[in-house]
């Protein structure tokens, strides 16, 4: 199956200062999403971005998607302590599974004040 | 918050139970998941349903069985539990095709047998 690799693993802040994570996969996608986990709660999404799409921006989410290099990219700008969680990527496309997302092992972010 | 609701949060069950994990939505979706997830870990699929009467399993090979009679139900039931299957089970929906719509997740089911 496909799934998206995020890295780094785990990743600790300062509040203030800009987190970027990474995810990479491996075969074609219709789009790319990324998802955030409080400690032992469900996700939640935060942003889609569609394989015809470069760049996408929410509030101080900024995704990158490059294609042809298969991964993607979310920016938290000036972190909070509140955006300590884990994040994931998420890739859907027509595969065995349907239409059902496909996850990574996600970026554990530690924002300390 | 999404209306997509899990029941119960947290299960400590015997080997050899029977149980069934419970997720109802409330917002009409046709598409229904279950992923596994242990600590600290990615998310597996382990079965999804696009609609009434299908059901379909995941990449991770599962012992669990569901079943999708009405369009906001989704249990997920273990025949016979094994400490094996201690790990956190999260229900999902959504509106169509993933291709244009985001999934809803509820709070999880943290499933423990002992």
């Amino acid at each position: 199956s496909q799934q998206g690799e995020e890295d780094p693993q785990a990743l600790s802040i300062q509040e203030g200062e800009n987190a970027t994570m990474n995810c990479s996969y491996k075969t074609s996608i219709n789009n790319l999403q990324w998802y955030r986990q409080n400690s032992g709660r469900g996700l939640v999404h935060l942003i889609l971005i569609r394989s015809n799409e470069r760049e996408k921006h929410s509030g101080r989410l900024r995704v990158t998607l490059d294609t042809s290099k298969k991964s993607s990219s979310l920016l938290i700008t000036a972190s909070r302590a509140a955006d300590t969680a884990s994040y994931f990527c998420a890739t859907a496309s027509n595969s065995n599974s349907g239409y059902a997302l496909n996850f990574g092992k996600g970026t554990s972010l530690l924002v300390t004040p | 918050e999404a209306d997509i609701y899990q029941t119960p949060r947290y299960l400590v069950i015997g080997t050899g139970k029977k149980i069934t994990l419970e997720c109802s939505q409330t917002m009409g979706h046709d598409k229904m998941y279950w992923y596994q997830q242990d600590p600290g870990m990615e998310l597996h699929l382990i079965h999804y349903s696009y609609g009434v009467n299908s059901t379909e399993k995941g990449d991770l090979s599962s012992e669990s069985t569901v079943s999708r009679i009405r369009t906001e139900h989704f249990p997920l039931t273990l025949e016979s539990a094994r400490p094996s299957h201690t790990s956190q089970y999260l229900c999902a929906s959504s509106e169509s095709t993933l291709s244009n719509t985001e999934a809803f997740f509820g709070q999880g089911t943290r499933l423990t047998v002992v």
